[in-house]
């Protein structure tokens, strides 16, 4: 358990659905992120938040949307997806940006059909 | 852009002996941090161990430690006593002061045998 908490774990949704990731982190840190994880590839930002502010947003198609209402919670809604964008959703936090460590959530596990 | 590369897509140690896992990164920045990431069949990524660069002691956390190079940009980690929990992906990555993101490399797969 690392302070991260993420739903759902799993979720299967086809491509004309809307849904919602959420992240919450219980640790008092100030940024989040959004990586995606897929098969035989290295983790890939598509999301950085710092004080609730967007910081980075790394060529990410519009279908995905993120969302930092405070900074505690994260969520990335979806729309529209491809079969390609199934993959591992992982969502971390880290007290500030650069060099602080970040701990990250369980991860949900995205099918797209 | 900084780039990480794992040169070992699986590794294989017997329970009790000892495993290295090999990474090295490229980068033009003197200020950086070097972390090992373990994810578990669990798929939750744990954090295992940080470098900082500006620190020549090698980081050491119980049964894992890390051999840093700087000059060479090699940043290997040592897995003494090896357990069976410790089967899974290792992760190498990087970041900068300046930067935002972990950059992380392809992963170790880690089997440890009885």
């Amino acid at each position: 358990e690392t302070g991260v908490t993420q739903t759902p774990r799993h979720l299967v949704m086809g491509m004309t659905n809307k849904k919602s990731l959420k992240c919450e982190q219980h640790l008092g840190h100030n940024a989040m992120y959004w990586y995606k994880q897929s098969a035989k590839k290295p983790l890939e930002l598509m999301f950085v938040y710092s004080l609730e502010e967007r910081v980075e947003n790394n060529s990410v198609p519009s279908r995905f949307s993120p969302e930092c209402p405070n900074s505690s919670h994260l969520f990335l809604h979806l729309h529209t997806l491809q079969p390609e964008d199934s993959a591992l959703y992982l969502c971390a936090s880290s007290h500030g940006l650069g060099e602080e460590t970040q701990y990250f959530g369980p991860g949900t596990r995205l099918l797209v059909l | 852009a900084q780039t990480v590369t794992q040169s070992q897509p699986e590794m294989s140690v017997q329970e009790a002996e000892t495993v290295t896992l090999s990474c090295t990164y490229d980068t033009s920045e003197s200020d950086y941090y070097l972390f090992w990431y373990k994810q578990p069949p669990s798929r939750q990524m744990i954090l295992v161990i940080r470098q900082e660069a500006y620190k020549q002691q090698n980081a050491t956390e119980n049964r894992f430690s890390v051999n840093f190079q700087k000059a060479a940009k090699s940043f290997s980690l040592k897995i003494s006593d090896s357990q069976l929990g410790d089967a899974a992906m290792y992760f190498c990555a990087y970041n900068s002061n300046s930067g935002y993101a972990l950059n992380f490399g392809k992963g170790t797969s880690l089997l440890v045998t009885p």
